[in-house]
């Protein structure tokens, strides 16, 4: 396709159970960001891909938050031992030449 | 890291009345400050951007400016509409990775 594409859309996990949460980038597309928005808030930084410098990791909250890029393109965001307040909408973004970020649907985690 | 700060948090306005919403930022390397619109359950979507060698931009009813030495930046919608009702989010990219301020709700009452 030709965006920035998030699976799943919804995700319901009980608490305590891991979860991997998938980026598809656009195609070329070197920079990848992870934010988290909870409900009518603003736009939580996690994580920043940038071709093959280490990652910024500045953003996670806890050592449950981890998130790989393989091969420069796909990405999973995964939390381990979910908590109810990881309850968000997970946003992916990937950047082009351009500076300009596409972002993703989201993924809707809600820990029950 | 870069830090940005965006207000007010939200904004009413009559239909027809302008719109402004300021933000600064405090890495003087950024040099990119793009604005983003989300409306309600969907994606940001980017509405105008300005690089730091330009000290204003305009698109139709929509300008950003820009004053590097103060290191703030605003948005201006001028006639607004019922449909500009959404979150401006006003972000910078320093050093690193692109960083947002925390939103603005914007309400346009017809």
């Amino acid at each position: 396709g030709a965006g920035v594409s998030q699976s799943p859309s919804n995700k319901v996990t009980e608490k305590g159970k891991d979860v991997e949460l998938r980026c598809d980038p656009i195609s070329g597309h070197t920079a990848l960001y992870w934010y988290r928005q909870s409900l009518g808030q603003g736009l939580e930084f996690l994580i920043y891909f940038q071709g093959n410098s280490a990652p910024d990791k500045s953003g996670l909250p806890s050592d449950r938050f981890s998130a790989e890029r393989t091969g420069g393109s796909v990405s999973t965001l995964t939390i381990q031992r979910t908590q109810q307040e990881d309850s968000a909408v997970y946003l992916c973004a990937t950047e082009g030449l351009t500076d300009e970020a596409f972002f993703g649907q989201g993924t809707r985690l809600t820990v029950v | 890291g870069e830090n940005v700060e965006q207000h007010p948090s939200t904004l009413s306005v009559q239909e027809g009345d302008s719109a402004v919403i300021k933000c600064t930022y405090s890495d003087s390397a950024s040099n990119y400050f793009p604005w983003y619109k989300q409306e309600l359950g969907k994606r940001p979507q980017l509405i105008i951007d300005i690089r730091s060698n330009v000290g204003e931009k305009k698109d139709q009813r929509i300008a950003v400016t820009l004053n590097k030495t103060a290191k703030h930046f605003s948005l201006h919608i001028t006639e607004t509409q019922p449909e500009d009702s959404a979150v401006y989010f006003c972000a910078a990219t320093g050093r690193r990775a692109l960083t947002f301020g925390s939103g603005t709700r914007l309400q346009v009452q017809p």
